[in-house]
């Protein structure tokens, strides 16, 4: 089945204690984002990656980091996470550059920071 | 950048009744407009979409305008059923412009049976 594997679903952590999303597609596409969604302000790109090792900021990057070492795998990492990341975080995967076409979406990981 | 915003935010309708949600973008440049839908506990999944040099598209009971002229687009739905409740994002993308998608803020419908 096609499909973009996020882990955790849920994931409830303390200020400061470095986290890793994980973020796995088996459709051998080129195009992957990090959204985060909070309510009133829709879905929020932090990241994307074009292709292996290609990665650019998107409109909410700060705080995180990326990488794209291989192909299927796009992993989040929160360095020193922060209350004001606390939010709902989705992996998206595409064929076409700008989602078109569709972006795949992974089920979200719920991350709470105290 | 591009800024999408969405109207309106939450939208209660008896099932059989149609539902309209609107967009309206920023960047004149935009050439393409996907509506998603997301059910409870799931990531959002594309329903329908429309590129710039087309005015109107229809997939059954869902069907997206576009007025490029005014920069904004909307969904209609006809024949609402519950299974239609859900939060709907419109968003907007220059297409080949290294992988920018813009999403509004989101519309909560929900048919009432």
């Amino acid at each position: 089945e096609a499909q973009v594997t996020q882990n955790p679903r849920y994931l409830i952590t303390v200020t400061g204690k470095k986290l890793t999303v994980t973020c796995s597609q088996n459709m051998n596409h080129e195009y992957m984002s990090w959204y985060r969604q909070d309510p009133g302000l829709g879905l929020r790109q932090i990241y994307y990656s074009m292709n292996v090792e290609v990665t650019d900021k998107g409109d909410v990057p700060e705080g995180y980091k990326v990488s794209r070492k291989e192909k299927r795998n796009f992993p989040l990492i929160l360095e020193s996470p922060s209350p004001n990341q606390t939010s709902l975080y989705f992996c998206a995967s595409s064929l076409y550059p700008d989602g078109e076409y569709g972006y795949t979406f992974g089920s979200g990981t719920r991350l709470t920071v105290v | 950048g591009e800024n999408v915003e969405q109207h309106p935010s939450t939208l209660s309708v008896q099932e059989g009744d149609s539902a309209v949600i609107k967009c309206t973008y920023s960047d004149s440049a935009s050439n393409y407009f996907p509506w998603y839908k997301q059910e409870l506990g799931k990531g959002p999944q594309l329903i329908i979409d429309i590129r710039s040099n087309v005015g109107e598209k229809k997939d059954q009971r869902i069907a997206v305008t576009l007025n490029k002229t005014a920069k904004h687009f909307s969904l209609h739905i006809t024949e609402t059923q519950p299974e239609d409740s859900a939060v709907y994002f419109c968003a907007a993308s220059r297409g080949n412009a290294g992988n920018m998608l813009t999403f509004g803020g989101g519309t909560r419908l929900m048919v009432k049976p």
